[in-house]
């Protein structure tokens, strides 16, 4: 079945690094757009990042970027989050997340192409990451 | 970056009624929103995309509505596993965003 299986949480020090994985299984990994969403204790929901099909293409949010990396290995079916320079308000639950679909378009204000996401049909488990000394 | 509001931020209600959980954009994002439902200790689950095509399997008593800014998720005849935190999150443009959650608590 279709399955998102989390790793690679835990505890770690600020300023440090961490590399979270989530391994794939039931679908054709390499055909769909692959998210980060994270959720602070208590907190709401917040995307992080987002890859493409192919990996050739990934978006962050402001508030990790440059920082952490999202990238993908379709040959092992394995979506990363490599976090580095980690800070106290880091500490969440960070979920992997599928794309179901997305809907290419020509932005005329931007003139240049863009996508619309219909949403994040398959979640893994969640893997914690606590940011503390 | 796209924000979003919701309201009422919780509401308390018996099994049977009907609520309504309004989502509120701060720029038309035509009908890219979808709704999630997150019960305590589990990861969130899409039930509503596009602002009303339901998710497979999740029951009709779900309903989203809406296009442009505003936009409204309806349980009817409320059931004790609809007990939990619903999301709206917009699919409009880069940074995706969710708004903060409704809690829908038993009266």
């Amino acid at each position: 079945q279709v399955q998102l299986v989390q790793s690679g949480g835990g505890v770690v020090q600020p300023g440090r690094s961490l590399r979270l994985s989530c391994e794939v299984s039931g679908f054709t990994f390499g055909s769909y757009v692959m998210h980060w969403v994270r959720q602070a204790p208590g907190k709401g929901l917040e995307w992080v990042a987002l890859i493409w099909h192919d990996g050739s293409v990934t978006y962050s949010a402001d508030s990790v970027k440059g920082r952490f990396t999202i990238s993908r290995d379709n040959s092992k079916n394995m979506l990363y989050l490599q976090m580095n320079s980690l800070r106290a308000d880091d500490t969440a639950l960070y979920y992997c997340a599928r794309e179901e679909r997305t809907l290419g378009y020509y932005d005329t204000s931007t003139g240049s192409n863009s996508f619309y996401f219909y949403g994040m049909d398959v979640w893994g488990q969640g893997t914690t990451v606590i940011v503390s000394s | 970056d796209i924000q979003l509001t919701q309201s009422p931020s919780s509401l308390s209600a018996s099994v049977g009624d009907t609520v309504t959980i309004t989502c509120r954009t701060s720029q038309s994002i035509n009908i890219y929103l979808n709704w999630y439902q997150q019960r305590p200790g589990k990861a969130p689950k899409r039930l509503i995309y596009v602002a009303s095509s339901l998710e497979g399997g999740v029951p009709a008593r779900f309903r989203g509505s809406g296009s442009g800014t505003d936009f409204t998720l309806t349980i009817h005849s409320l059931q004790p596993e609809d007990f939990a935190t619903y999301y709206c999150q917009q699919g409009y443009r880069s940074p995706l965003t969710f708004g903060p959650g409704t809690k829908v608590e038993i009266k």
